[in-house]
């Protein structure tokens, strides 16, 4: 399997300022990687698929970037709703594989 | 608009089987490429993929959990069944569906919280 590892488990910011938020795949998987919102008692929801393009609706502050096994979810200027957990995806290989999280918090 | 909701019982007995339905909308499981998935998360932890189903009927299975689990369609019904068996306390989850109109997983349900008993 491929374990995606995401770093780090928790990022304290400002509201107004950048997050940056790391996801490392064990192996490659080129750009088959998505990233997801999720907050308290919400489901997922898609921000980012094929490592940077950004899903419909999705504010342009959200950036990514990455291939292979080092990606990165961007986030300038944040916003008070934008603090929730995020998880990557890996849709590469089979079994599909998501990181552990990370905790965005004020 | 794509919609999904999942559906099935919210408290389970432990060895019991469980069943959920996702349903859903805005799709066709009739058309090229396009699949349906479950993904659960226990409490306070990180998501965790189950099953795949394609509109060719393709299934693929989460290798730890392959021989606990079943995944159906029913296109006339614009329905995915999920079936786990022998459930255990450990499989307290809230259980998503989601469409894979592409590869990535968008939309999702809302979730169905199960749990199971001893």
């Amino acid at each position: 399997d491929i374990v995606m590892t995401q770093s780090p488990a928790t990022l304290s910011v400002s509201p107004g300022e950048r997050a940056t938020l790391s996801c490392r795949a064990s192996q490659s998987v080129g750009s088959n990687l998505a990233w997801y919102q999720q907050k308290p008692g919400q489901a997922p929801r898609l921000l980012i698929y094929a490592a940077s393009s950004r899903s419909t609706l999705i504010p342009a502050r959200f950036s990514a970037s990455g291939s292979g096994t080092e990606f990165t979810l961007t986030i300038t200027s944040l916003q008070s709703e934008d603090f929730a957990l995020y998880f990557c995806h890996q849709y590469s290989n089979w079994p599909q594989t998501f990181g552990q999280g990370t905790k965005l918090e004020i | 608009q794509i919609t999904v909701k999942e559906s099935g019982p919210m408290l389970v007995q432990a060895t019991q089987t469980l069943t959920l339905t996702c349903t859903f909308s805005g799709f066709s499981l009739n058309t090229d490429g396009v699949a349906v998935a479950w993904i659960r998360q226990p409490p306070g932890k990180a998501l965790e993929w189950l099953a795949h189903i394609y509109w060719d009927d393709d299934k693929r299975y989460s290798p730890s959990l392959k021989d606990r689990l079943t995944i159906t369609k029913d296109t006339s019904k614009n329905e995915v069944v999920l079936r786990m068996t022998n459930m255990d306390p450990m499989d307290t989850a809230t259980y998503f569906c989601a469409a894979a109109i592409s590869f990535w997983f968008d939309p999702w349900g809302p979730g169905t919280l199960v749990t199971v008993s001893s």
